[in-house]
Parts: C-alpha cells; sequence; structure tokens
C-alpha cells in the first residue's frame, strides 16, 4: 500500500536553512504536497508539486523532487523563529486525481533555535 | 469566507457516551473529507464525501463510526459508544472541484476518559 515516510524531528538556527526530508511509495502519486501545522491549529498547504516536475520554488521555500528515487524535500531559507511548526508531506494517490485521499507522513517537528 | 468551521473545539466525555462532531465546509466545496491525528498513527482519512455522497470510508475504524452529510454546508462524525482509545483530534477539511488543496478546519480535541 501507500506510505509516506519522514524524519519525527528537525532543529536549526534561525537564518540557517533548514531541509525536510521526505520519501513515498506510490509510483503513480500525480501530486505531492508540504502542509504546515502550527500548534492548535489545522493544516495549511504550503506549496505542491506535480510529479513531472524536478523543482518548485516560491520565495523561501524550495522543493525538489526526485520520482526516480520517490523522494521529495523542502528547503526553508533563511528559517525563522515563526517557521516552528509540524510540516507534513503528503502524496496523491493517482486514482484519486486531483482530490480524494492524501496520504500523509507523520510530520517533522522543526524547532528553530534564535 | 469564515473557513471551514468545526464544533465543538474540545469534547470531553466519558466512555460509552455518544459523541458528534459537527463541521461546516466553505461555501462552494464539493469535497469534505474527516481525518483523525493521534501521536502514534499520525493522520488517517476516516472518510470522504463528494457532493455529500460518501466515497471512501475504508479508513473508518469501527461501526462504533458513521458520518453523514445531510446537505453541502453540514457533516457530521459520530461515535457510539465511545472509548478512550477514540481520543484524539479529529480534523474536517473541504475542497474545491479541481482545486489542489484541502482548507482543514481547526480541529475538535477530544478525550474519553
Amino acid at each position: 500500500g501507500e506510505d509516506v515516510e519522514q524524519s519525527l524531528f528537525l532543529s536549526v538556527r534561525e537564518g540557517d536553512s533548514s531541509v525536510i526530508n521526505c520519501t513515498y511509495t506510490d509510483s503513480s502519486s500525480t501530486y505531492l504536497y508540504w502542509y504546515k501545522q502550527e500548534p492548535g491549529a489545522g493544516l495549511q498547504l504550503l506549496t505542491y508539486i506535480f510529479s513531472n516536475m524536478d523543482m518548485k520554488q516560491d520565495q523561501r521555500l524550495t522543493v525538489l523532487l526526485n520520482k526516480k528515487d520517490k523522494h521529495l524535500s523542502l528547503r526553508i531559507a533563511d528559517t525563522q523563529t515563526g517557521d516552528s511548526a509540524i510540516y507534513f508531506c503528503a502524496e496523491s494517490p493517482g486514482y484519486g486525481g486531483s482530490q480524494g485521499n492524501l496520504i500523509f507522513g507523520k510530520g517533522t517537528k522543526l524547532s528553530v533555535k534564535p | 469566507d469564515a473557513g471551514v468551521i468545526q464544533s465543538p473545539r474540545h469534547e470531553v466525555t466519558e466512555m460509552g457516551q455518544e459523541v458528534t462532531l459537527r463541521c461546516k465546509p466553505i461555501s462552494g466545496h464539493d469535497y469534505l473529507f474527516w481525518y483523525r491525528q493521534t501521536m502514534m498513527r499520525g493522520l488517517e482519512l476516516l472518510i470522504y464525501f463528494n457532493n455529500n455522497v460518501p466515497i471512501d470510508d475504508s479508513g473508518m475504524p469501527e461501526d462504533r463510526f458513521s458520518a453523514k452529510m445531510p446537505n453541502a454546508s453540514f457533516s457530521t462524525l459520530k461515535i457510539q459508544p465511545s472509548e478512550p482509545r477514540d481520543s484524539a483530534v479529529y480534523f474536517c477539511a473541504s475542497g474545491g472541484q479541481g482545486s489542489y488543496e484541502q482548507y482543514f478546519g481547526p480541529g475538535t480535541r477530544l478525550t474519553v476518559t
């Protein structure tokens, strides 16, 4: 079945870059997502990438996709204390199209030290 | 739009009691999802609806769980009878046709003692 794996914790210093990694198993996934969850809140979409793309950049965020290795990463440049949150990687299985079942990883808790 | 609205935000109940969680999706969205989040299992999809019709309920853990969507602006997730292992944060999310994003509500934190 589908599975999404992420490391559980990452700690960085303010101003450094953060890189959060994710691996997934479903090669038919059409979209891959990064969601952010702040304490006590729901998940918020940060960015997504089509499976036919290698890279997507959006301000401080860079998403890299290695489809051969089924590896997705999120790089946050100039990490700020406000970036402290849990980051979820998710894949959308091919059968669901752009809607339907999202398979989430367990989330990576990013701690940013001043 | 106010976003996805969930109520209550917190619910504490005793084992064996019936619990009803409520969700109002964003107006105009065709899809509605119910998720459960726990430390051990992470975020799990329980069920989702398209145009008020349940499409996939394979994530519903047991017959004690049921979900309804009587109209486009309201859904409920009911647990009867509740058990301590049901304690979790339950999220509702909605999405529009052709959109890549699911919009999450703030969640309901359920504690069953």
